[in-house]
């Protein structure tokens, strides 16, 4: 069965870029939708960006200015880059397949917790 | 844009049945048969149990069922256990900015 597997520094500097990656194992990153969701420590969910087979982006509107969203199909993984971050940024992210762009989430990573902290 | 307004917490013993609402506007709940909903247990990600509105995944239970009135979504979990002890938020595609809009969650304590 399909699995994600998040991979992260765990610890970021405010200012600094943040870079996630998330391997996709037991099936093609083709043909889905791709998104990058995050929760802050004892709060609610908050969708961030998805791609879909290169070609189509779409980025949260309050964070389009420092989101990268980008696929690598050769290595069937997907990647995020969220730049200039802040306490605020500090959260699980998860990274997580749709099967369509219906903004239905069916295949969850695990997640990895990140902190912006000096 | 604002969250999806769902009950923070909602209570039931075990063989009860019991209803999460979710309450959006006719940019996203109303709009949209795109209403999906999520069980997230302490530490773990959220899996999904209902996409849609009505449509279960395969192997989730069919004690988990959604509906939709209005601009107001619904899960209903029947014959509760105790393992359905968890947070459970909603999900709605929205015409806004977001793409995407969850609620605020609802915890369930199973008595």
């Amino acid at each position: 069965q399909v699995q994600l597997q998040e991979s992260g520094p765990g610890l970021v500097k405010p200012s600094e870029t943040l870079s996630l990656t998330c391997t996709v194992s037991g099936g093609s990153i083709s043909g889905y939708y791709w998104s990058w969701i995050r929760q802050p420590p004892g709060k609610g969910l908050e969708w961030i960006a998805y791609i879909h087979d290169n070609e189509k982006k779409k980025k949260r509107k309050s964070l389009k200015s420092r989101v990268t969203i980008s696929v690598e199909t050769s290595k069937n993984q997907f990647s995020l880059k969220l730049s200039s971050v802040t306490a605020a940024d500090t959260a699980v992210y998860y990274c997580v397949r749709q099967p369509s762009d219906t903004a239905a989430f069916d295949i969850w990573g695990q997640g990895t917790m990140i902190t912006v902290s000096s | 844009q604002s969250a999806l307004t769902q009950p923070a917490s909602v209570s039931g013993s075990p063989g009860q049945s019991i209803t999460i609402s979710c309450t959006g506007t006719s940019g996203d709940v109303g709009g949209y048969n795109y209403v999906s909903w999520y069980q997230q247990h302490p530490g773990k990600a959220p899996k999904l149990l209902i996409y849609g509105v009505t449509n279960r995944p395969s192997g989730v239970s069919n004690r988990f069922s959604g509906s939709k009135s209005g601009n107001t979504a619904s899960l209903t979990i029947s014959g509760l256990h105790t393992e359905d002890e968890a947070d459970y938020y909603c999900s709605s595609y929205t015409s806004y900015s977001t793409y995407v809009v969850f609620g605020g969650g609802t915890k369930l304590t199973v008595l």
